[in-house]
């Protein structure tokens, strides 16, 4: 797998903050965030493209590590709507294409 | 604006057996991508497009192939289909360019070869 993706599977209890780890040996120049609930397809969170950037969307931030190789998206105060696939997706500096790393899936406890 | 679309959404095959996934966006975008995601996998990319008459092999392109005769329109052929292909497939598409593109997916396609 191109984008190493940890942890595979985080259970936690609503209130709670969780992070969840995007790493590569190979170099992006832009990585995404996406969300799949089920039965959907993945849905952009959030999209980073400079070295360090760090970019908030409501409760979701997430960094782009500053040799672009890596990433965190932090999600706080989770609530039970927040269930579902979290993949970190990467666009490399000399391709068009676009890899995805194999996901975490979230369970959130009322 | 519909987004991306698929059909079907549900299909079951026989081993050798041939079909078409479709998929057809309107968004005017240049780039479209088939994927396909099996527990503990993630999404791997089959085939992608840059543009119609433009296209190349993913990850897996192994038993798929592809063809974009127009700008909306990016199907997807399983030639003899085999039991590993069993999987649900994605189509996406974002402008093209390597910036910042939000890629949109389609609903999938379920596909069980028996």
């Amino acid at each position: 797998q191109l984008l190493e993706q940890s942890p595979q599977f985080l259970s936690i209890q609503e209130g709670e903050n969780l992070t969840v780890y995007c790493n590569s040996s190979s170099v992006f120049s832009s990585l995404q965030w996406y969300r799949q609930e089920p039965g959907e397809g993945p849905v952009l969170l959030i999209a980073l493209y400079k070295a360090g950037e760090l970019t908030s969307n409501g409760r979701l931030t997430a960094q782009f590590g500053i040799t672009r190789k890596d990433s965190f998206l932090n999600i706080s105060a989770s609530i039970p709507s927040d269930v579902g696939i979290y993949f970190c997706a990467g666009q490399r500096a000399n391709n068009n294409d676009m890899r995805f790393g194999a996901g975490t899936r979230l369970t959130v406890k009322p | 604006n519909a987004g991306v679309t698929q059909t079907p959404k549900f299909q079951v095959l026989k081993t050798g057996q041939s079909m078409t996934l479709q998929c057809a966006q309107d968004m005017n975008h240049e780039y479209m991508s088939w994927y396909r995601q099996d527990p503990g996998m993630g999404l791997r990319l089959i085939h992608y497009s840059v543009g119609a008459g433009i296209t190349d092999q993913g990850e897996v392109p192994n038993g798929y192939n592809v063809s974009r005769s127009t700008t909306e329109d990016f199907p997807l052929r399983l030639l003899s289909a085999a039991p590993s292909q069993t999987s649900v497939y994605f189509c996406a598409s974002r402008e093209s360019g390597r910036g910042y593109n939000e890629q949109f997916f389609g609903p999938g396609t379920r596909l069980t070869v028996l």
